[in-house]
């Protein structure tokens, strides 16, 4: 079975350009989420998204902005990059629990690193 | 989500268990207990979850404290290929509509180099 894939792997903007980067999720997943990983940090919590609308958002700018097709595929949009844009943008794909309980474990893509210079 | 806390960093020999602690002293009842790790360069891995009971899985063991304030991940015959930044992470299972809804709030982690 093929795991959560990432579009592009690799990508170098300008400030002040737009990006978009995409993921489709592990078959059968209806959630996605999108972090943010900055050299030397952990990931960073940006978005979620179940059954198409944003169950979470973490502390971002309003330029970022994501949605979810009805495949469960997924977007996430930067506007006017800024150099500290730069970073490795993950998504993962859950199951949600048996019996409807929460969302249980998330599973990574490999990423798209983003540079902006 | 409560906080954890981790060693920086930890080295293990090739061959015996890697015991990974983690602090989580402020956890809730209804908060499970998290272990990732990132190999450099790719993305996060699940490795494994528990919320009071001790948890097996083909790539480790959770141990969770009876007082679920802390928890160790061990692997068992830790190899070349473990070493990496191992996560703990506590988080709810809330229904939709909450914001930690699938959240997962990464701290520092740990990094475990496997020597041989």
């Amino acid at each position: 079975d093929a795991g959560v894939t990432q579009s592009p792997t690799h990508l170098i903007k300008t400030r002040g350009q737009q990006v978009t980067l995409r993921c489709s999720p592990i078959s059968g997943h209806k959630s996605v989420s999108w972090y943010q990983q900055v050299l030397g940090q952990g990931p960073q919590f940006i978005f979620q998204y179940y059954e198409k609308e944003e169950r979470g958002r973490g502390n971002f700018p309003d330029r970022f902005s994501a949605r979810q097709f009805p495949n469960y595929s997924s977007e996430l949009n930067v506007n006017a990059l800024l150099l500290g844009d730069s970073a490795l943008y993950l998504c993962a794909s859950s199951p949600r629990g048996a019996g409807g309980a929460g969302i249980t474990e998330a599973f990574f893509g490999q990423g798209t690193r983003l540079t902006v210079v | 989500d409560a906080k954890t806390t981790q060693p920086t960093s930890m080295d293990c020999a090739e061959g015996r268990a890697a015991n990974l602690p983690c602090n989580h002293s402020t956890i809730s009842g209804n908060e499970y207990v998290y272990w990732y790790r990132q190999i450099h360069s790719q993305g996060p891995q699940y490795i494994i979850h528990g919320l009071k009971n001790n948890e097996t899985n083909e790539m480790a063991s959770l141990i969770i404290t009876e007082d679920r304030k802390s928890s160790t991940l061990i692997l068992p015959h830790a190899t070349l290929r473990d070493t990496a930044v191992y996560y703990c992470i506590v988080r709810a299972l809330t229904n939709a509509g909450g914001t930690s809804y699938g959240k997962l709030t990464f701290g520092q982690g740990t990094i475990l180099t496997v020597h041989p």
